[in-house]
């Protein structure tokens, strides 16, 4: 596709509830990203794919939240029993690999998440 | 260990004024300096970055940024703001990993008509 894609743009839950955003990277990306923005303040990063290595799930804020990624393209990150605290905008990006060089990450529009 | 602090939460100048957007960084090795911007409603889009070529950087929509070792800065500027630069500005600067990205809280910046 021409860019980074995320769905939904939206998603209002009720806490407590699962919810699952998607995140379809720009074709030939190896590497991929999701961060969390939440209102007034900057990127917190959550993890990173990159081909087939094993993911950096540092960012991950608890055992709720897990991301997976599979055939090495569409990832789909899923947070279980929604909290309040959940509420942001959930970014993706992706990049060439950044084994070849300082790569440019390039972002999709976000899925805004209301927990209610 | 890396860090980006932008000073500034929110800027706001006149329509055709100077723009300057502070960012400050901390690294341990040579940097990698990022300005992205995010209009509302929207992902981020990378302005320009800087990897150890020429010190001044030219970017999208008129937008450049100098890097100074000296002051560990990578301030962005414009000279004449438009209506349409109104959106948040992030500095970010490459971290010890190959990958990942230490970034600044962002930057507010409001064009006054």
């Amino acid at each position: 596709g021409a860019g980074v894609s995320q769905s939904p743009s939206n998603k209002v839950t009720e806490k407590g509830k699962d919810v699952e955003l998607r995140c379809d990277p720009i074709s030939g990306h190896t590497a991929l990203y999701w961060y969390r923005q939440s209102l007034g303040q900057g990127l917190e990063f959550l993890i990173y794919f990159q081909g087939n290595s094993a993911p950096d799930k540092s960012g991950l804020p608890s055992d709720r939240f897990s991301a997976e990624r599979t055939g090495g393209s569409v990832s789909t990150l899923t947070i279980q029993r929604t909290q309040q605290e959940d509420s942001a905008v959930y970014l993706c990006a992706s990049s060439l690999a950044a084994s070849e060089g300082v790569n440019e990450q390039f972002f999709g529009p976000g899925t805004r998440l209301t927990v209610l | 260990a890396q860090s980006v602090t932008q000073l500034g939460s929110h800027v706001s100048v006149s329509e055709g004024a100077l723009v300057l957007l502070r960012c400050n960084y901390s690294s341990s090795v040579p940097p990698y300096l990022f300005w992205y911007v995010q209009y509302p409603n929207q992902g981020l889009q990378l302005l320009l970055k800087y990897t150890s070529a020429a010190t001044l950087v030219k970017g999208i929509n008129g937008f450049e940024a100098e890097f100074k070792k000296s002051e560990t800065s990578f301030h962005l500027t414009k000279p004449s703001a438009h209506m349409s630069d109104a959106a948040e500005y992030f500095c970010a600067v490459k971290g010890s990993g190959n990958y990942q990205l230490i970034w600044g809280a962002g930057t507010k910046l409001i064009i006054k008509p």
